[in-house]
């Protein structure tokens, strides 16, 4: 059963200080996707990675993914109280199958 | 603005009650999916479908929970004798591809058992 292990899980900052949320798993992935989620609304993508090794960058946001397509990271600089929500990675281990959630990183940014 | 469109927001039943939920997914996608959250964890899948077949069911999936998507259009979610359990968000999300194809998410239906 594949499995994608976040951490933290909880993470309060303060505006301006940079932060990493980590994303593993035992298992191979074809790709992993980054969503955002704020209260009351559905998730909603900031990136997918493909490639092992791949990094993608959205304005402060930074995601890798690692060499041997089992984990991810998502790193922001100069966090903003905007950033607040819940970052969940998403991954399907084959084309074609549903894409399975990690638990969240809780994020909270405090001015 | 065409989004993926769920009904009824929020539900309060009593234990026991059957509770339908409605998708109505972005008219051009054909892959719909159904998740469950709870607060503060990230979404569960459930069940999804391409087109009106429904290709893969979570194991945890009880045979109390059923879901149907006549026509490929919208899909609904049912879930029988409800129990406390059972309170939760539901979302459903759709996309027009599966491989690495981006999941676009509705508002949810909210679940209360009493």
């Amino acid at each position: 059963t594949q499995l994608l292990e976040q951490s933290p899980q909880f993470l309060s900052i303060q505006e301006g200080e940079n932060l990493t949320v980590y994303c593993n798993s035992s298992s191979v992935f074809s790709s992993l996707q980054w969503y955002r989620q704020e209260p009351g609304e559905g998730p909603v993508l900031l990136v997918t990675v493909v490639t092992g090794g791949e990094v993608k960058k959205l304005k402060r946001l930074t995601f890798q993914f690692g060499d041997a397509r089992k984990d991810s990271s998502l790193h922001i600089t100069a966090a903003q109280p905007g950033d607040t929500g819940l970052y969940l990675c998403a991954g399907a281990e084959q084309a074609g199958t549903a894409l399975i959630f990690g638990k969240g990183t809780t994020l909270s940014v405090s001015s | 603005d065409t989004g993926v469109s769920q009904n009824p927001r929020h539900k309060i039943t009593k234990r026991g009650q059957n509770v339908t939920f409605r998708c109505d997914p972005i008219s051009e996608h054909n892959r719909l999916y159904w998740y469950r959250q709870t607060l503060g964890q990230g979404p569960e899948f459930l069940t999804y479908f391409q087109n009106e077949a429904q290709l893969e069911k979570s194991r945890l999936l009880s045979d109390r929970f059923s879901a149907e998507r006549p026509k490929g259009s919208f899909s609904t979610l049912e879930i029988q004798r409800t129990e406390q359990g059972d309170s939760a968000m539901y979302l459903c999300a759709s996309s027009d591809r599966g491989y690495a194809g981006e999941l676009f998410f509705g508002e949810g239906s909210r679940l209360t058992v009493l």
